[in-house]
């Protein structure tokens, strides 16, 4: 079992609709939470960060931690054909090599005008 | 303030090659993070420099390995190159070692081992 799983999609959906994208996880020492969202042909950016678990908002974009289910979720209300990306769940843990970042595969959204 | 900058953004090399890529992180940022991204296996990290040390690798072969000079920048080279090396080679740049809430991604360089 991979440590992240994360449905790759694709994911179409049309614009205004709300997305929910999700990732598992295995290692119960994982404690940071983040998404980035990654355009064709570029770096990823960090979109959200949460500690442990609980809810984040920020502006359109509202992300979601149950540890307790070792379940993360992003949700993206009112989606704009700008949405239109890959989007990538991350965690780590603290001490030793934990520390590294480990990476879902991403999920590919299409936000239809 | 100017962003992660990366060279080159295109490679092609051939098996058995070498290749250094090289990284500027943001100016005032003393960390870099280098990852690998495929299809196949998704972003993985590399390791990680801070202060010219390297503080965190991945799981990844010794034909890898990376460097960081005094002014930050920091170079990553694969030796002995196979057809699976190609990928996107990302680099990250964050202020403090180990930040990775706080990183801010290059735009890669796509290697293509042929």
């Amino acid at each position: 079992q991979k440590e992240v799983e994360q449905d790759p999609g694709p994911l179409s959906v049309p614009e205004g609709a709300i997305v929910s994208l999700n990732c598992t996880y295995s290692n119960s020492a994982f404690q940071y939470f983040m998404w980035y969202r990654q355009y064709s042909r570029k770096g990823p950016e960090l979109l959200m960060y949460t500690y442990s678990s609980g809810n984040k908002e920020d502006g359109r974009f509202t992300a979601q931690v149950d540890k307790s289910s070792k379940y993360i979720s992003l949700f993206i209300r009112d989606s704009q054909p700008s949405d239109s990306a890959t989007y990538l769940c991350a965690m780590s843990a603290r001490g030793g090599s934990n520390y590294k970042l480990t990476f879902g595969k991403g999920t590919l959204l299409t936000v239809n005008p | 303030k100017a962003g992660v900058t990366q060279t080159p953004r295109y490679l092609i090399k051939t098996r058995g090659q070498q290749v250094t890529l090289s990284c500027s992180p943001i100016s005032g940022h003393r960390s870099v993070s280098w990852y690998q991204q495929t299809p196949g296996q998704g972003l993985q990290f590399l390791f990680e420099y801070f202060s010219e040390t390297q503080r965190n690798k991945g799981n990844f072969p010794g034909r890898f390995s990376g460097r960081q000079f005094s002014n930050s920048r920091s170079e990553m080279n694969v030796s002995t190159l196979e057809l699976g090396d190609s990928a996107l080679y990302l680099c990250a740049s964050s202020q403090r070692e180990l930040s990775y809430n706080e990183q801010f991604f290059g735009p890669g360089t796509r290697l293509t081992v042929l």
